[in-house]
């Protein structure tokens, strides 16, 4: 069975400063790749998603992700946190078979210190 | 454009009562999920139609959940006999829904959800 894993519950940097939000799939295959963020009272947006191709994939918000197969992860970076960026980040994946039925992970809660 | 909307925002109920949650999806999306998100986790799948027919219904939790959609658009998330345990977050979600051949483009956008407690 599929399942990603976001081996960090909370995380906080400075404003300005770098961000890594770790993520692991478990699945036989290559499955398709997801990051969502989750803000309070609003719904989950789409960051950026990876089906095949280029395994660095730009999002928005400024925000990238890196398919690396060897690892089994998909790590979100962003160069330089804004408050507006503090949210709920959610990794997921989707079987290439069943597209339609995402598993997405537990989170990672980003904070960020003025 | 208008995004997906959900009603009721919140709703409060007691055990054992039935609850019927709504979604709106954006117009002319074809595709429609529901998923149910707890406390401290992330969303899970309950049900994706594709149409007015289900598609995929695996993710429901036992046979008090069922869900319709019978024009198409608008669908009801419907709770029999609600536990305790069904107090989380429902989401809903619609996509253009192209299936398997154009799900490189099918991005899911998410309602704000409806918050349900049962008491």
């Amino acid at each position: 069975a599929q399942s990603v894993t976001q081996p960090d519950i909370h995380i906080t940097v400075s404003e300005g400063a770098s961000l890594e939000l770790r993520c692991n799939y478990s699945y036989g295959a290559t499955p398709y790749l997801f990051w969502y963020v989750q803000s309070p009272g609003q719904g989950l947006q789409l960051l950026l998603k990876y089906f095949s191709g280029d395994t660095l994939v730009q999002g928005i918000k400024g925000f990238e992700a890196e398919f690396k197969r060897s690892q089994s992860s998909f790590n979100l970076r962003k160069p330089s946190v804004h408050w507006s960026d503090a949210a709920e980040y959610f990794c997921a994946v989707a079987a290439r078979s069943s597209a339609s039925k995402i598993i997405f992970g537990s989170g990672t809660r980003l904070s960020i210190r003025p | 454009g208008a995004g997906v909307s959900q009603t009721p925002s919140n709703k409060v109920t007691e055990k054992g009562k039935y609850v019927e949650l709504r979604c709106d999806p954006i117009s002319g999306h074809t595709a429609l999920y529901w998923y149910r998100q707890s406390l401290g986790q992330g969303p899970e799948f309950l049900i994706y139609f594709q149409g007015t027919g289900a598609a995929d219904d695996s993710g429901l939790p036992n046979d008090r959940f069922f869900a319709v959609r019978p024009e198409g658009s608008v669908s009801t998330l419907k709770i029999q006999r609600t536990e305790r345990g069904d107090s989380a977050v429902y989401l809903c979600a619609s996509s253009h829904g192209q299936g398997l051949a154009g799900a490189s483009s099918d991005t899911q956008y998410f309602g704000p959800g409806t918050r349900l407690t049962v008491l």
